[in-house]
């Protein structure tokens, strides 16, 4: 399965900036295409973003559309999330995700980091 | 976008006994269904992929069945482990959707 340890979470002010980042071992990271997920208190999950292999192709939730931008480093190994302008419906656990076929079931997640978007 | 419904919210069992929790999408997502598993302060689990399917280490008394719009998990006898939230997931058409979960509990 290998390993993803999401980090860069934090408590942000509306309107603020952030970049999370996933951290992958244990398996060869480039040769699978990565997602966000991410999970608000007390509620469900709702998918993010994905990035194929090569990071050339990148799908968006309409939530975040404009805002985010996910990219990949297969030399670090390493997913990213850029976030602009948070909002407070932005607060939430994001998840990284291992993905399996296209569009992707999640076969192995990370534990997840926390953003929170408050003044 | 394809919404997933999921029933009951909650499930009130015992250990032993059998669950069965329904999926249902807005429109067809041929057997691209997924099942997860997630437990308080844990990330989600996958269980079983395209509809029937049990992904590797999960346990023989889980499983998966249904196409096109109707889907269910059952787990045929409670363990203690077993109480979560199960949640279904399309992959049929991005966006990706997510069901809104089943709490499993006593």
């Amino acid at each position: 399965e290998g390993q993803l340890l999401e980090s860069g979470g934090g408590l942000v002010q509306p309107g603020e900036s952030l970049r999370l980042s996933c951290a992958a071992s244990g398996f060869t990271f480039s040769s699978y295409a990565m997602s966000w997920v991410r999970q608000a208190p007390g509620k469900g999950l709702e998918w993010v973003s994905a990035i194929s292999i090569s990071g050339t192709t990148t799908y968006y939730a309409d939530s975040v559309k404009g805002r985010f931008t996910i990219s990949r480093d297969n030399s670090e190994n390493t997913l990213y999330l850029h976030m602009n302008s948070l909002r407070a419906e932005d607060t939430a656990v994001y998840y990284c995700a291992k993905n399996q076929g296209g569009p992707p079931r999640f076969h192995y997640w990370g534990q997840g980091t926390l953003v929170t978007a408050s003044s | 976008e394809i919404v997933l419904t999921q029933s009951p919210a909650t499930l009130s069992l015992s250990p032993g006994e059998r669950a069965t929790l329904s999926c249902r999408a807005s429109q067809s997502v041929s057997s691209y269904l997924a099942w997860y598993q997630q437990k308080p302060g844990q990330a989600p689990r996958l269980l079983i992929y395209d509809a029937s399917n049990r992904d590797t280490g999960i346990p023989a008394r889980f499983s998966g069945s249904g196409s096109g719009t109707d889907f269910t998990l059952t787990i045929s006898s409670l363990e203690p482990e077993d109480f979560a939230v199960y949640y279904c997931q399309q992959r049929s058409n991005w966006p990706i959707t997510f069901g809104p979960g089943t709490k499993v509990d006593f």
